[in-house]
């Protein structure tokens, strides 16, 4: 079965410094690959997403995550974080065929000032 | 956008109480789900349904059962309500059974603390 891992539960960095959120999914053929953002107290948001072509892919709030197969990996990355970013930050995979979409156990970024 | 709306976003019940937590979307989504958050242990599925009166089980039923009369809305039944339910309960709709390239629309939540 398809399974997620979040390295990270718990990401502290300072405002206006690079993170770098990792998410390792074990091996599969094909896979589509989500992060999704939860701020304080509300649902999850999809913050983007890699279905096919270009192993880097840009979300909204200046996230981009690159898909690597050799590594069986979509690590999120951002060049620079604000406060409002701090969240919890879920990676999921959905296996090609279609039958197994599994969540992560989550990161929870803390952006200090 | 779809709107996915969960009636309460805290709860506190009584354990052995019989608990109902409702979601309701607004964009004629086939397809609804409901998971369970835990710390630690993400997101589990405890049930969804692809289409009214259509009901399977996810990776963690037991305790729960789920009811879908009408398209827009989709119930998660604790019968007996017991502490290790306590847990933030995250209702989701997609227009497809898998999550497709728009992937899942979340509720807010709701926060259910059983005493």
């Amino acid at each position: 079965a398809q399974s997620v891992t979040q390295l990270d539960s718990q990401v502290p960095v300072f405002e206006e410094a690079p993170v770098e959120l990792r998410c390792n999914y074990s091996s599969s053929v094909s896979v589509y690959l989500f992060w999704y953002v939860q701020y304080p107290n509300q649902g999850l948001q999809l913050l983007l997403k890699y279905l096919s072509g270009s192993t880097l892919v840009k979300g909204i709030n200046g996230f981009e995550a690159e898909f690597n197969k050799s590594q069986t990996s979509f690590h999120l990355r951002k060049p620079s974080v604000h406060i409002s970013d701090t969240a919890e930050y879920f990676c999921a995979v959905l296996d090609g065929d279609g039958q197994n979409f599994v969540f992560g156990p989550g990161t929870r970024l803390s952006v200090l000032p | 956008d779809v709107k996915v709306t969960q009636s309460s976003r805290y709860l506190v019940k009584r354990t052995g109480e019989k608990v109902f937590l409702e979601c309701v979307q607004d964009m004629d989504h086939e397809n609804m789900f409901w998971y369970r958050q835990d710390p630690g242990l993400g997101l589990r599925l405890i049930y969804f349904s692809y289409d009214v009166k259509m009901k399977e089980k996810g990776d963690i039923p037991e305790g729960y059962s789920v009811s879908r009369e009408k398209k827009e809305r989709f119930s998660l039944i604790l019968e007996s309500a017991s502490t290790n339910q306590t847990s933030m309960y995250l209702c989701a709709s997609s227009l497809s059974y898998l999550p497709g390239p728009a992937g899942y629309t979340f509720g807010s939540g709701t926060r259910l603390t059983v005493v």
